[in-house]
């Protein structure tokens, strides 16, 4: 009965290779997230997708690619993987978007992929 | 620059004191939201305060909210070791994007 569950929960590998972080959610939201934890603990937002429509693309470069096959499911793939693309990476859902004018509902995240890059 | 910064940086009590961390921001919101992450783990949603509320409880937990001086405290009484965990403030200050901060780390000891 996992609400945001996302695989692997670990992942190490070269840099140069290409990897992809999978997330389901089945709690019926809307809209799905991919943020970056570093070190530090800083959380930034990568995209975000309402119902299979990306509405947040923030300066991430393009070797990351989200994609989205369905409202329940938002995968993060990652090309030429490089050092500095070591973090921890969560997935989040919420209910549906609410436009600029009046926010965001809460959140509610995925375990995290720990993602170390050799 | 970074919006939503948490203070102080790091907490250290002893079990059935009180907690109390702030949260900063620059420009405007529709609401902000506190969320807790235990080690190793996702973050867990708290409470959402929206712009035009200045107090909600849950609990154990009491945040405020002061428009006017654009900062959120959020007050965790009678703490217990099982509070142990790094606490963050997100808004949406950046037009819609959930902006979070760095987070407060807190430690309750037994």
């Amino acid at each position: 009965d996992t609400a945001v569950s996302q695989t692997p929960k670990y992942l190490v590998t070269q840099m140069g290779n290409d990897k992809s972080i999978k997330c389901e959610q089945n709690l019926g939201h809307d809209t799905m997230y991919w943020y970056k934890q570093d070190s530090k603990k800083f959380l930034k937002i990568m995209f975000s997708y309402n119902n299979k429509e990306l509405i947040i693309n923030e300066t991430v470069p393009n070797r990351f690619s989200p994609k989205s096959p369905d409202k329940a499911h938002l995968n993060l793939h990652i090309n030429s993987l490089e050092l500095g693309d070591s973090a921890v990476y969560f997935c989040a859902s919420s209910q549906r978007f609410l436009g600029q004018s009046r926010g965001w509902h809460e959140q509610y995240f995925g375990p995290g992929t720990r993602l170390t890059v050799t | 620059s970074q919006q939503g910064e948490e203070d102080p940086q790091a907490l250290s009590i002893q079990e059935g004191e009180n907690a109390t961390m702030n949260c900063s921001y620059k420009t405007s919101i529709n609401n902000l939201q506190w969320y807790r992450q235990n080690s190793g783990r996702g973050l867990v949603h708290l409470i959402l305060i929206r712009s035009n509320e200045r107090e909600k409880h849950s609990g154990r937990l009491r945040v405020t909210l002061d428009t006017s001086k654009k900062s959120s405290s959020l007050l965790i009484t009678a703490s217990r070791a099982a509070d142990t965990a790094s606490y963050f403030c997100a808004t949406d200050e950046e037009s819609y994007i959930p902006t979070f901060g760095r987070g407060t780390s807190l430690i309750v000891h037994p």
